[in-house]
């Protein structure tokens, strides 16, 4: 079993959609959460990123976090053909694990206008 | 200005080659990280080195030797290149991660990727 499940999609919605992205964990010892957006053969850029669980919001995008249940989500708001994209989550330890990123495997979102 | 760069941006070599891919950072971190992102758009950690010096090696060949000359650069050198070795390899920088119960992660920030193919 992977540390971090992410469904890989594709996902295809319509532009205006609300679209949610989900990661499951199994590491109790994650602290630090984050969505990554790449674009198509460019690297990885920060999206959000939430300490410990609650809930994060940035203009359309909110992240949320529940260590409870080791789920945590990326939301969509009015989605723009811009946003498509693959959107990978990853999680972190912090210094105790050397500060590495464990990535999902990514889902691919694709918004049609 | 390029934050991470990277070259070169494409790779295409012989299986058994030896090849070196360079990356550069000039956001000031001490931090830096080598991922493979393979065919299915899965991400993983290679190396890091904190001011030079190897801190997260993972189970990766030796076949593939990290080297850190100063804080900002850290290159890739690969010897006897495979046919698995075809991925796209991204090096990262950050911050020195903050001790565990500090508030904020410390964002790593990605170079645009070397495609290597190995034929």
């Amino acid at each position: 079993q992977k540390e971090v499940e992410q469904d890989p999609g594709p996902l295809s919605v319509p532009e205006g959609a609300i679209v949610s992205l989900n990661c499951t964990y199994s590491n109790s010892a994650f602290q630090y959460f984050m969505w990554y957006r790449q674009y198509s053969r460019k690297g990885p850029e920060l999206l959000m990123y939430t300490y410990s669980s609650g809930n994060k919001e940035d203009g359309r995008f909110t992240a949320q976090v529940d260590k409870s249940s080791k789920y945590i989500s990326l939301f969509i708001r009015d989605s723009q053909p811009s946003d498509s994209a693959t959107y990978l989550c990853a999680m972190s330890a912090g210094a105790g694990q050397g500060g590495k990123l464990i990535f999902g495997q990514g889902t691919e979102l694709s918004v049609k206008p | 200005d390029t934050a991470v760069s990277q070259t070169p941006k494409y790779l295409v070599t012989q299986m058994g080659n030896d090849k070196s891919i360079k990356c550069e950072q000039n956001l000031g971190h001490d931090t830096m990280y080598w991922y493979k992102q393979d065919s299915k758009k899965f991400l993983k950690i290679m190396f890091s080195y904190n001011n030079k010096e190897l801190i997260i090696n993972e189970t990766v060949p030796n076949r593939f030797s990290p080297k850190s000359p100063d804080k900002a650069h850290l290159n890739l050198h690969i010897n006897s290149l495979e046919l698995g070795d075809s991925a796209v390899y991204f090096c990262a920088s950050s911050h020195t991660p903050r001790r565990e119960g500090q508030v904020s992660a410390d964002t790593q920030y990605f170079g645009p990727g070397t495609r290597l193919t190995v034929l």
